[in-house]
């Protein structure tokens, strides 16, 4: 099965509409990345997520890592068409000396105005 | 302006043929990252490399070689034993730390193609 779950593996919502991505790992988290993507383009980092309860905020996108460092959220307020795009998650699971991540297969965003 | 750049952005790949991305980068990270990416499969750890002149096979590294004879390059070669080259392939590098993780920085991409 697989390590990182994320859902929905697709999401069509109304501009102006909040939205919620989760990132469910199988495993304790040691870090949680969230990047975006455009189709056939490279991935944008987003945010990095360490420490279990922790939350941090880029303009209207907030992302969460849960107190038991098992679950990431990534939340949109009021969406805009610019929000369109593949959101993946990707997990590192061990600390200093081990640099690979795992990514989700990512969630796909359209946005309709 | 620092970065990662992947070249070409299109390639096409005949039967037989080996093939050879390049990945270049100027942000003087120590690792470098090579991604295949499939529809519905997210992505996939072909090979990394922590320093210069040693590097380590991800998960999907058969019909794959790479080099790192540089700090700034990280070439991937697609050889005729990869049977179903056709995806998305994306590198990044990062430059982790002892007490702290830094993100990964991805390129643009090099879609390849069997002809």
């Amino acid at each position: 099965s697989q390590e990182l779950e994320q859902s929905p593996q697709s999401l069509i919502v109304q501009e102006g509409k909040n939205l919620t991505i989760n990132c469910t790992s199988s495993k304790t988290l040691y870090g949680l990345y969230w990047y975006k993507q455009k189709y056939g383009e490279g991935l944008i980092f987003l945010m990095m997520l360490q420490k279990g309860g922790e939350e941090k905020s880029h303009e209207k996108i907030t992302a969460k890592l849960d107190e038991k460092k098992q679950q990431s959220s990534l939340h949109i307020t009021a969406s805009q068409p610019s929000h369109a795009g593949i959101y993946l998650c990707g997990a590192l699971y061990s600390g200093a000396g081990s640099y690979q991540l795992t990514f989700g297969k990512g969630t796909k965003l359209s946005v309709i105005p | 302006d620092g970065g990662i750049t992947q070249s070409p952005k299109y390639l096409f790949r005949k039967e037989g043929q080996n093939v050879t991305l390049s990945c270049e980068q100027n942000l003087n990270h120590d690792a470098m990252y090579w991604y295949r990416q499939d529809p519905g499969q997210g992505l996939r750890l072909i090979y990394y490399s922590q320093i210069v002149n040693d590097f380590q096979k991800g998960d999907i590294a058969e019909g794959y070689s790479v080099s790192r004879e540089k700090k700034e390059s990280f070439p991937l070669t697609v050889t005729s034993a990869q049977k179903n080259p056709t995806a998305f392939y994306l590198c990044a590098s990062s430059s982790p730390h002892r007490g702290g993780n830094q993100p990964q920085h991805f390129g643009d991409g090099t879609r390849l193609s069997i002809l």
